[in-house]
């Protein structure tokens, strides 16, 4: 069974460009949420996607977007990169029923904004 | 208000020691409560998970949910150095959004 991947792991981008962050969700798993974690801070939600379509957003702009693939793997786009946006991003792949809380994390990327 | 307050620590316990970790909130709605242990530089791992109110035991560790009192606590028994992360509380009404704590960091002394 392979688990949740992410890439890449560190990734600096200056103000105002534009990021692509990749998860591959575990096998089976037909759900990916995407979290950011700032530094000592809890992850913050950021949306869920299942089967391609979105399924929840949390209290992030729309520069935050996103997409899911038919074999279940995602993307998290971020436009106009703001420094604020420097952060630990997970994401976490899951069943799309009754065990959605039943999350695995990837070791997320680690965005540097300068 | 943030929707979950939780203690950043850190809190440093001889090996050994029971260890308590707590949770509060403000959403009544709550109805899944899950405890994530995050080790440096690693995704969180899912530890246990309840739902609604009551109690789970699983190993060493029990998971408790008050929901009159919006309270969840984490116990660990016999406490290792191995147990030394920051672990998250998380929350949710529904299955497309959790809440999570800021996390408690646990330093386990040999």
């Amino acid at each position: 069974e392979t688990g949740v991947t992410q890439s890449p792991t560190h990734l600096i981008k200056t103000r105002g460009q534009q990021v692509t962050l990749r998860c591959s969700s575990q096998s089976g798993h037909n759900t990916v949420s995407w979290y950011q974690q700032a530094l000592g801070q809890g992850p913050q939600f950021i949306f869920q996607y299942y089967r391609e379509e979105e399924n929840g957003r949390g209290n992030f702009p729309p520069r935050f977007s996103g997409l899911q693939f038919p074999n279940y793997s995602s993307e998290l786009n971020v436009n106009a990169l703001e420094l604020d946006d420097s952060a630990l991003y997970l994401c976490a792949s899951s069943y799309g029923d009754s065990r959605t809380y039943e999350q695995y994390f990837g070791p997320g990327t680690r965005l540097t904004v300068t | 208000q943030k929707e979950v307050e939780q203690d950043p620590g850190p809190l440093s316990v001889p090996e050994g020691a029971i260890v308590s970790l707590n949770c509060t909130y403000s959403n009544s709605a709550f109805q899944y409560f899950m405890w994530y242990r995050q080790y440096s530089r690693k995704g969180p791992e899912l530890l246990m998970y309840t739902y609604s109110s009551g109690n789970k035991e699983d190993g060493r560790f029990t998971a408790q949910v008050d929901k009159s009192s919006k309270y969840i606590s984490l116990f660990i028994r016999d406490s290792q150095p191995s147990d030394s992360a920051t672990y998250l509380c998380a929350m949710g009404y529904n299955f497309n959004k959790f809440y999570f704590g800021s996390g408690t960091k646990l330093n386990v002394k040999p």
